[in-house]
């Protein structure tokens, strides 16, 4: 059964338009994770959420919000997207952060392209 | 900061050992991770290894750590064409759980 469950799979948004991905967990784990993954790069952290505390990537850009309303989900919104904004993204779960036995969790991944 | 490196391609025959490399820069890594990506898809965790251990081995897959050299290796033996994937080592160590990924080495598996 999935755990990390990311809705869409596949988005394509105009470019400017607002667009919102979602993350949702079954795993009832504390901590919520948005990476940003272009094609042939490593994913990169965005922003994470301990509880409801936002902890924002020092350069990600003030175009990438997220959301958290209760435990189980995580939204990643992009306020202008723009052609440089295309990339896979992906939301991971982790349990407490830098502890033993709490590994992160992925979710399959929302393909985002921008026409 | 913190840097994460990976050769980029690896090719084996079917049935062969593979090893795929990693070096990392952090001194106070505690938690060293490998991912697998198939093709459109997210990251499935294969295994770990704290920093005080050298060797893990979990059936095809061995993970050998050498912290002095701040070397990590995965071992994959008997590989199969479904190993064939893209393989993140990834570097936990921080207090938030952040990873730094490496860019990724290509497995391809020939028959």
């Amino acid at each position: 059964d999935a755990m990390v469950i990311q809705n869409p799979r596949y988005q394509v948004t105009q470019f400017g338009k607002p667009v919102t991905l979602s993350c949702s967990q079954t795993l009832n784990h504390n901590v919520m994770y948005w990476y940003q993954q272009k094609s042939s790069q490593a994913p990169k952290l965005l922003f994470h959420y301990y509880d409801k505390d936002f902890n924002n990537e020092a350069d990600t850009p003030d175009n990438f919000q997220s959301r958290r309303p209760n435990t189980s989900f995580c939204f990643l919104d992009i306020r202008s997207p723009g052609l440089g904004d295309a990339a896979m993204y992906l939301c991971a779960t982790s349990r407490e952060p830098g502890q033993l036995n709490t590994e992160a969790f992925f979710g399959q991944g929302t393909r985002l392209t921008v026409v | 900061g913190e840097d994460v490196e990976q050769s980029l391609f690896l090719s084996v025959r079917e049935g062969d050992s593979s090893v795929i490399n990693c070096t990392y820069t952090d001194s106070s890594s505690t938690y060293l991770y490998w991912y697998k990506q198939e093709p459109g898809a997210g990251l499935q965790l294969l295994t770990y290894i704290f920093s005080n251990m050298d060797m893990k081995q979990d059936q095809r897959l061995t993970v050998l750590l050498n912290k002095k050299d701040k070397h990590l290796s995965l071992r994959i033996a008997d590989t199969q064409t479904g190993d064939s994937a893209i393989y993140f080592c990834a570097d936990g160590s921080s207090n938030t759980g952040k990873l730094i990924f490496g860019q990724g080495t290509t497995l391809q598996v020939k028959p």
